[in-house]
């Protein structure tokens, strides 16, 4: 099975940079997703991570150790549409179908 | 077209009621997924259906139904629903089961059982 583990939430202004934590353990590892949810909607794809090593896409970055069961989301130039929920979710190499999500953390970008 | 949508975006039923979800997506995706999700808890996973054929149930409950009629469309049959079965479904489909591919997730629908 999985154990997934982020901060509840984080509060941040406008313009700084924010590093979400995710911890994980997992009897077999093949890929870290992290998804971006705003309230009320659906959760939108961000990044993936299966070797280890910092995936950079605009002001998203993504980062993975899997020596040591770690991510981190970072987020850089926060604007106020960030205030969202982030759910880290990992896939467990016995089954590749399945994604098992974290709680996620909620983020809000205060001006 | 990279979208994933669902109907009706809300749905009140009552315990006795039979309804149904709809999900359709064009991208020539072979998995699609079924998630319950709670209010401030993350998606979790009802079903999977991998080239049309249902390939993961989370032991869900036989009030819930899925059902895959073709490779675009995925169904969700609901039958003498609870009130605790209140949520968020949420449909996702991706290019195939597994690998890198991300899932993409409708908008969802917010059902209500009274």
């Amino acid at each position: 099975g999985q154990n997934i583990d982020q901060p509840t939430e984080m509060t941040a202004t406008e313009g700084a940079i924010v590093q979400i934590n995710c911890t994980y353990q997992t009897s077999g590892f093949n890929g870290l997703f992290w998804y971006q949810q705003h309230a009320g909607e659906a959760p939108t794809f961000l990044s993936y991570n299966v070797l280890d090593g910092l995936e950079e896409k605009g002001r998203f970055s993504s980062f993975l150790s899997r020596s040591k069961g770690y991510s981190y989301l970072l987020l850089k130039e926060l604007q106020m549409k960030d205030s969202a929920s982030y759910l880290c979710a990992v896939r467990d190499s016995s089954n590749d179908y399945k994604l098992s999500f974290g709680a996620g953390t909620t983020v809000t970008v205060r001006a | 077209d990279t979208e994933v949508t669902q109907t009706p975006k809300h749905l009140v039923m009552g315990m006795t009621n039979k309804k149904s979800l709809k999900c359709e997506q064009h991208m020539g995706h072979r998995a699609m997924y079924w998630y319950k999700q709670k209010a401030k808890k993350p998606p979790e996973l009802m079903f999977v259906y991998s080239y049309e054929k249902l390939s993961i149930n989370e032991s869900v409950p036989s009030r819930f139904s899925p059902e895959c009629p073709n490779s675009s469309l995925l169904n969700l049959h609901l039958h003498a629903l609870q009130p605790e079965d209140s949520a968020l479904y949420l449909c996702a489909s991706s290019q195939d089961p597994g690998s890198s591919y991300e899932q993409y997730f409708g908008p969802g629908t917010r059902l209500t059982v009274t």
